[in-house]
């Protein structure tokens, strides 16, 4: 699996969107751009994934560059709640043996 | 409809004692994987079963662990003889069955602690 390089660590003020970026410049053809983020003391928490084009779900947007390799996953107002460590991620489909680096730490202020 | 159930939440073990972690996965799913986050580290994949079966234990220690998913009932993390460095927040996760780019949805983990 491709490997990735996230900032380790990200401010972003109450209300506003936060912008969280990726790279993954040997991502494959047949690999998915996963998110999961880890609140202190819970478990991982999926957000978004995706393969090549954009997606949007309730919780985030996924924006891919054309060439898959960066990404940035986008928290279009955030909340104190969104403090949290946040995980890009790329893997083939199969079984999801997911490889966690050190994320980004995303601290959100009032 | 609940979601991936973990117990006991926090658990003391005195070094050499036995620690049994226990994780229900969703309803419907019947893949399992276990995770290990060490104190201020990332995580660290452990072992992938399905109802009875062992598909991938390559992050698993080779000694004192072991993991199993009967037909009826949780799955099991076992640790034998444990030592402080298995000190640890083991987390579980469920997928559902065939489903090659289904998202994991984790527990929120048990916190074991080794005196």
């Amino acid at each position: 699996d491709a490997k990735t390089t996230q900032p380790p660590s990200m401010d972003c003020a109450e209300g506003r969107a936060a912008n969280l970026p990726c790279n993954h410049s040997t991502i494959s053809g047949n690999e998915y751009v996963y998110w999961y983020r880890q609140i202190h003391s819970q478990g991982p928490q999926y957000i978004i994934h995706g393969l090549k084009n954009n997606e949007t779900n309730e919780m985030a947007s996924l924006i891919i560059t054309e060439d898959r390799k960066s990404s940035t996953l986008i928290l279009p107002h955030a909340t104190l709640r969104d403090t949290a460590v946040y995980y890009c991620i790329v893997m083939n489909t199969g079984f999801q043996k997911l490889v966690f680096g050190t994320g980004t730490r995303l601290l959100v202020s009032p | 409809n609940a979601g991936v159930m973990q117990n006991p939440r926090h658990l003391v073990r005195r070094r050499g004692q036995e620690a049994r972690l226990r994780c229900s996965p969703m309803k419907g799913h019947s893949h399992v994987y276990w995770y290990r986050q060490l104190p201020e580290e990332g995580l660290k994949f452990m072992v992938y079963l399905q109802k009875e079966n062992i598909i991938d234990e390559s992050g698993m220690p080779k000694e004192r662990f072991s993991a199993e998913f009967p037909k009826e009932g949780p799955s099991i993390l076992r640790i034998q003889q444990v030592v402080r460095g298995d000190s640890a927040a083991y987390f579980c996760a469920s997928s559902p069955l065939g489903a090659d780019n289904s998202p994991l949805h984790f527990g929120n983990g048990t916190r074991l602690t080794v005196t």
